[in-house]
Formats: C-alpha cells, sequence, structure tokens
C-alpha cells in the first residue's frame, strides 16, 4: 500500500461547479497535510497548509483533514478555467519525517 | 525575484553522459529538496541537505550524487545517464526540514536520448 493515495484524473468540471479533490494515508504518525498546485511546466506551489484535524478556509478554497479515517480533502467553489492545473496532496511530520506526495489529480476546468 | 532558480530548464543529453544541475535559494532556508518527477506526474523524493548536511537518501542509484557548497546551493550530478532518467527534476527548499511549506524551482526537463 503506498503511503499516500490519490486518484490521478483527469477530472473534468463546468466552470463554476464545486470540485472535490480526495488523498487517503496510511501512516497516522502524519501530522501536517499540504496541498499543492502545479500549473504545465511549472512547479509546485503551496495553496494550503493544515496542522491536525479539521477545516481551513481561504477563499474559494476549503481544506479538510480527519486523522480518525486518514482522509484528506480540498474543495474548490465556483471552479474556474484558471484553476485547471494538477492538484498534489502532501503529508509530512517533524522528527525527521519526510513530506510524502500523492500522485496529483489533473483538473480541468471548461469554460 | 526569483525564490528558487535551477539551471538549466532544458537538458538534452545522450546516453551515457555525464551531466550536473544546479540550485540556488535566496529564501535563507536551511533544508533544501531535490524531487524527481515522472511522465505520470509522480513527485519522489531523490535527496534531502539541511545545512549542507544530507538528511535524506532515498533508493537512488550512486550514479546520482548531490552536492551542497553552503546552504544556499544544492547541486545534482549525474554521472552515465540512461534512458530512465528522463523526468523533471525539481530543487525545492524549506525553513526547516519535515512537514514544512516548501518552495519549488521551476524544474529542469531532462532528456536522454
Amino acid at each position: 500500500q503506498k503511503e499516500v493515495e490519490q486518484d490521478p484524473g483527469p477530472l473534468s468540471v463546468p466552470e463554476g461547479a464545486i470540485v472535490s479533490l480526495n488523498c487517503t494515508y496510511s501512516n497516522s504518525a502524519f501530522q501536517y497535510f499540504m496541498w499543492y498546485r502545479q500549473y504545465s511546466r511549472k512547479g509546485p506551489e503551496l495553496l494550503m497548509y493544515t496542522y491536525s484535524s479539521g477545516n481551513k478556509e481561504d477563499g474559494r478554497f476549503t481544506a479538510q483533514v480527519d486523522k480518525s479515517s486518514k482522509y484528506i480533502s480540498l474543495f474548490i467553489r465556483d471552479s474556474q478555467p484558471s484553476d485547471s492545473a494538477t492538484y498534489l496532496c502532501a503529508i509530512g511530520g517533524r522528527g525527521g519525517f519526510k513530506t510524502i506526495f500523492g500522485a496529483g489529480t489533473r483538473l480541468f476546468v471548461k469554460a | 525575484d526569483t525564490a528558487v532558480s535551477q539551471t538549466p530548464k532544458y537538458l538534452v543529453t545522450q546516453m551515457g553522459n555525464d551531466k550536473s544541475i544546479k540550485c540556488e535559494q535566496n529564501l535563507g532556508h536551511d533544508t533544501m529538496y531535490w524531487y524527481k518527477q515522472d511522465s505520470k506526474k509522480f513527485l519522489k523524493i531523490m535527496f534531502s541537505y539541511n545545512n549542507k548536511e544530507l538528511i535524506i537518501n532515498e533508493t537512488v542509484p550512486n550514479r546520482f550524487s548531490p552536492k551542497s557548497p553552503d546552504k544556499a546551493h544544492l547541486n545534482l550530478h549525474i554521472n552515465s545517464l540512461e534512458l530512465g532518467d528522463s523526468a523533471v527534476y525539481f530543487c525545492a527548499s524549506s525553513q526547516d526540514g519535515g512537514g514544512e511549506t516548501q518552495y519549488f524551482g521551476p524544474g529542469t526537463r531532462l532528456l536522454v536520448l
């Protein structure tokens, strides 16, 4: 079993739709949960960063962590064509833990 | 002002050659990383350095040798290039190691013919 599982998609939605992206992980020792966005031919950039269970909102983006079920989600409201990118979940922890990335989900938002 | 920069952006070379990729960060971070991203977009860590000291060395062929002359630079040298080395290599940095936000460079696209 991979440490982080993420459906690679692609996921295609119409403009304005609510997008739900998800990952599961296996090691409960991880404490930090991140979402990175990667545009084509660019490096990943941090989108959301959360610590422990709960929700975090930033504009149209909401990150959700459920540590009891080892499940992390990213919701995008009112999706825009400019949101078209690959979204990578990542988990990490202190004390020498390395950051583990999911495979990335390719999202296409159609105008 | 670029935070994490890599050179070159593109590298096309023949099998068996030796090549280097350079990375520099101006964020004052203590930790730098090298990642390999394959054609399926899977991002996998190769090495991590903290204050010029190697702290993560994943199962990478010893043809790959990182070198950190100072904490702002982390270079990657690859000997005897193979077809399977073709990928995008990303450099990244973070304030501390483990779980911290990482800042990525633009990537170096390596194509081995």
